[in-house]
Parts: C-alpha cells; sequence; structure tokens
C-alpha cells in the first residue's frame, strides 16, 4: 500500500542534542500523526496535527502540519536516554466518507550515544 | 484513559490449530482497527470496523476473520496460519471513523506460527 517518505531512516546523536525527522507525501491528509514504538509495544500516541500550518508542542516536543498538508516534521529537543526508540509519522485522510485507516511512514531508529 | 488492551500478549500456534486475538477498549470509540506489524516495518492496515460494522478489509487471506461483538471488543480470529503470518498484530481505536481523529494502539500481540 501507500506509505509516507519519512526521513531519516536512522540517527546516531548525542545526549543533550536536538532531533529533528520529516515526512513527505504526495498525497494530501487532512490529519497527521506522530508515534513512538519501543522493541515488542505498541505505538504510542506523541502528537495529533489537524490544521495546515498547525504547530503543536508536547513537552519537549514539537511537531508541525505543514501548509500544503503533504508533509509534518517533528523536533526533539534536548534528548534524553529514555527518546530510544522508533519514530512513526501516519498520515489520515479522514474525509468522512467513512473509516479509513493510518498511513505510515518507514519510521526513523533514533539512537543516542552515551 | 486512552488504554487499548490485547490478548494474549505472546502467542505460538502450529499451522493446523484455531486461536483468536482479543482487543478491548472503554473509551467508547466507535472505530477499531486491526495491523499486522512486520519486524523493522511499520504497521499496516488489515481490517477496520465503524460502529460494529466490517468497512474495510484490506484484501486480507480469509485464514484470518474479524469479528466485533459489540461496541467495546475486537477479535481476529486465525486458522491454517502459514509461518509468514508471524508477526505482532496490533489492535487500535478511535472516537469516531472517518473524521481523522487521532488512533489509539494496544500493546499487540506477538504471534509465532510453527
Amino acid at each position: 500500500g501507500q506509505q509516507l517518505n519519512q526521513s531519516p531512516q536512522s540517527m546516531f546523536i548525542q545526549e543533550g542534542e536536538d532531533v529533528s525527522m520529516n515526512c513527505t507525501s504526495s498525497s494530501i491528509f487532512n490529519t497527521w500523526l506522530w508515534y513512538k514504538q519501543d522493541p515488542g509495544e505498541g505505538p504510542v500516541l506523541l502528537i495529533a496535527l489537524y490544521k495546515a500550518g498547525e504547530l503543536t508542542s508536547n513537552g519537549r516536543l514539537t511537531a508541525q502540519f505543514g501548509i500544503t498538508r503533504k508533509d509534518s516534521f517533528l523536533n526533539i529537543s534536548a534528548s534524553i536516554p529514555s527518546d530510544v526508540g522508533i519514530y512513526f509519522c501516519a498520515g489520515q485522510l479522514g474525509s468522512g466518507g467513512g473509516a479509513d485507516g493510518l498511513t505510515f511512514g518507514k519510521g526513523t531508529h533514533l539512537i543516542i550515544q552515551p | 484513559d486512552t488504554e487499548v488492551t490485547q490478548t494474549p500478549k505472546h502467542l505460538v500456534m502450529g499451522m493446523t490449530n484455531k486461536k483468536s486475538l482479543k482487543c478491548e477498549q472503554h473509551m467508547g470509540h466507535r472505530a477499531m482497527y486491526w495491523y499486522k506489524q512486520k519486524a523493522k516495518k511499520p504497521p499496516e492496515l488489515m481490517f477496520v470496523y465503524s460502529y460494529e460494522k466490517l468497512s474495510i478489509n484490506e484484501s486480507v487471506p480469509s485464514r484470518f476473520s474479524p469479528e466485533c461483538p459489540n461496541s467495546s471488543l475486537l477479535n481476529l480470529h486465525l486458522h491454517a496460519l502459514q509461518p509468514e503470518d508471524s508477526a505482532l498484530y496490533l489492535c487500535a481505536s478511535s472516537r469516531e471513523p472517518g473524521l481523522g481523529y487521532e488512533q489509539y494502539f494496544g500493546p499487540g500481540t506477538r504471534l509465532t506460527v510453527t
């Protein structure tokens, strides 16, 4: 099925550094979501975005819904060891024409070096 | 509370077995989803239930049979699976179908087919 283009695929950073990742799509989405997944667990919702241009923060996390509705980014400030994991972006059409599932990016694997 | 529960956590089954995965949410959500996730890949949509009715089947083989007994429960019945069906099976729910509300995931069932 359709996938979003998520980059980078992996990041090796030092504790305390800022992190930035993004997703792009050839299709418009009406909702952008960012999830974090730890090994063997389900994805945990970090931030939900509903309006083009919307900028939303959740603690050290900030995400934006692109003005074209075809992209989104997630920033993490002052990374800490528990930020390690895989981050997924997901888009949802949400057109009101019936339920639809999420289209996921391939994920960004965040690794924090001591 | 945004909790989705899934049982069992782990399941090992032979190719001739019949088993069921269970998912439950008490958030009053009216859309529920099954996703399949292979190692190092993003989740892939399998089924969507809207108001307890199956609304999307992403061409899933008939050896997977979903069921929604009521608005809080979602089952996935498994029969005659293949080793390649081994994966993490995730359940999710959202407030209303088709309106782009965020989806909340359960912890998943790790399925191994031998």
